[in-house]
């Protein structure tokens, strides 16, 4: 069951914030976020593994609600080159593979 | 830096034609994947892979499709009869166990005409 996300897309000048919204209804014991840029295949940001916990990749950081299955992504002072889309997934490989939610579109104009 | 890589980058195929496309994960990894994304649309979970059995596969992963890993080092996917609607990109990932970060290789572009 994939992960919703929300919103579906953002525009934001360059050097505004954004936080995108990741929920399941089912478990989750980590979360992964991926960026994906037209036309190139996603790369891993971070994963999140504990309740709570927070990670940071350059100005870009996520948190994570275990109890309450929810994670955000944090994008502060947005640079032209997040620009993307964005997913979240439940992570793991054996029974639960990674399946994404349908994405937030990110763009980041001058 | 290790990467996954993929071949074809592009492959034609007629309808009905069956596909075979390839993938090298990255050496030491132990947890195999394979997505689909239709033009404009999500990176769709096809099916994950490990210890040389599938672990779990979603609901397009019908009979059409099967992976293999023939030796140590390629993981294939199988379509035998491709539809139209098998157009898509295909990217195969790999990880070094199921909870870390997956590395995804460029993709295999699939037309069916």
């Amino acid at each position: 069951q994939q992960p919703v996300q929300s919103p579906q897309a953002v525009i934001l000048r360059e050097g505004e914030d954004a936080v995108i919204n990741c929920s399941s209804s089912k478990a989750l014991y980590s979360v992964h976020w991926y960026r994906q840029k037209h036309g190139e295949a996603p790369v891993f940001l971070m994963i999140l593994l504990k309740g709570g916990e927070q990670k940071g990749h350059e100005k870009i950081s996520a948190s994570f609600n275990e109890k309450k299955q929810q994670s955000s992504l944090y994008l502060t002072a947005s640079q032209l080159s997040y620009s993307g889309t964005y997913f979240c997934g439940p992570g793991g490989g054996g029974a639960d593979g990674l399946t994404f939610g349908k994405g937030t579109h990110l763009i980041i104009q001058p | 830096e290790p990467e996954v890589t993929q071949t074809p980058s592009h492959q034609v195929t007629q309808m009905g034609q069956e596909v075979i496309l390839r993938c090298v994960p990255i050496s030491n990894h132990l947890y195999f994947y394979w997505y689909r994304q239709i033009l404009g649309q999500k990176v769709e979970f096809l099916v994950s892979f490990y210890n040389n059995e599938i672990s779990e596969k979603s609901e397009i992963f019908d009979d059409q499709f099967s992976v293999e890993r023939p030796d140590g080092s390629n993981f294939t996917l199988k379509i035998r009869s491709t539809k139209l609607e098998d157009s898509a990109m295909y990217f195969c990932a790999s990880s070094d166990w199921g909870g870390t970060e997956a590395f995804f290789g460029q993709g295999t572009r699939l037309t069916v005409v």
